[in-house]
């Protein structure tokens, strides 16, 4: 059964850089037709996409974001990460990785991580 | 970046149909669709229906996608007390090139 656990610092000063890691368990990252994603709720907000990442590490990002943000997948293919740079308070969120479904479903997210909380402040 | 438009709140009845709605343009709902998910408090989102009206292994039958134009729609029958939720849509926006998410809804049972 596929398996989704977000890790990283729950705490991080304003202009630092953001970074989480999601690790796969329970099937290959690697399997074609899926990507991989990082999504993010901000207390008392909805859910807003970040990015998103291929095996083959192609990546697309949301455009709002693009500027600040780098995703990438290890050589083992059994993590992918998330960097955010330049965080400002609006970066506190609640963040997710998921499976991304890709260009036949929609683009969307069938299996969740529980999710990290980072707050941003100094 | 812009989103689909969601209700912030829908309120129905136990065991009553509850039909909650995504609009959107023709870059997004109205090109590929919507998925839905579903938010209980302190827990991950969770896919309902995506492809218009697939559900992933597990869900009831009691959730239904649907989409007329630039506009997708959830409708949820006999509604239990354990529906009580946030419900989300997504979509892929073609002028972006990016998901975009709706700000969600607010499902209470009464």
């Amino acid at each position: 059964q596929l398996q989704l656990q977000e890790s990283g610092p729950g705490l991080v000063k304003p202009s630092e850089t953001l970074s989480l890691t999601c690790t796969v368990s329970g099937d290959s990252i690697s399997r074609s037709n899926y990507y991989w994603g990082w999504i993010r709720k901000p207390p008392g907000k909805g859910l807003e996409w970040i990015g998103s990442i291929y095996y083959s590490g192609h990546t697309y990002y949301n455009p709002s974001l693009k500027s600040r943000v780098t995703i990438s997948i290890d050589t083992s293919k059994i993590q992918f990460s998330l960097k955010l740079n330049s965080v400002t308070a609006a970066d506190t969120a609640m963040y997710y990785c998921a499976r991304d479904l890709g260009s036949g479903s929609n683009y969307a997210f069938d299996i969740w991580g529980q999710g990290t909380m980072v707050t941003v402040s100094s | 970046q812009a989103g689909l438009t969601q209700p912030p709140s829908v309120s129905k009845g136990l065991r009553q149909t509850a039909t909650l709605t995504c609009t959107g343009n023709s870059n997004n709902v109205g090109n590929q669709g919507a998925a839905w998910l579903q938010q209980h408090q302190g827990h991950p989102p969770k896919l309902l229906s995506y492809r218009n009206n697939s559900r992933p292994s597990g869900i009831s039958e009691r959730f239904s996608a649907s989409r007329s134009g630039n506009t997708a729609s959830l409708t949820i029958t006999g509604l239990q007390p354990e529906d009580e939720a946030d419900y989300y849509c997504s979509a892929w926006d073609s002028s972006l090139s990016g998901v975009v998410f709706g700000g969600g809804t607010k499902l209470t049972v009464l």
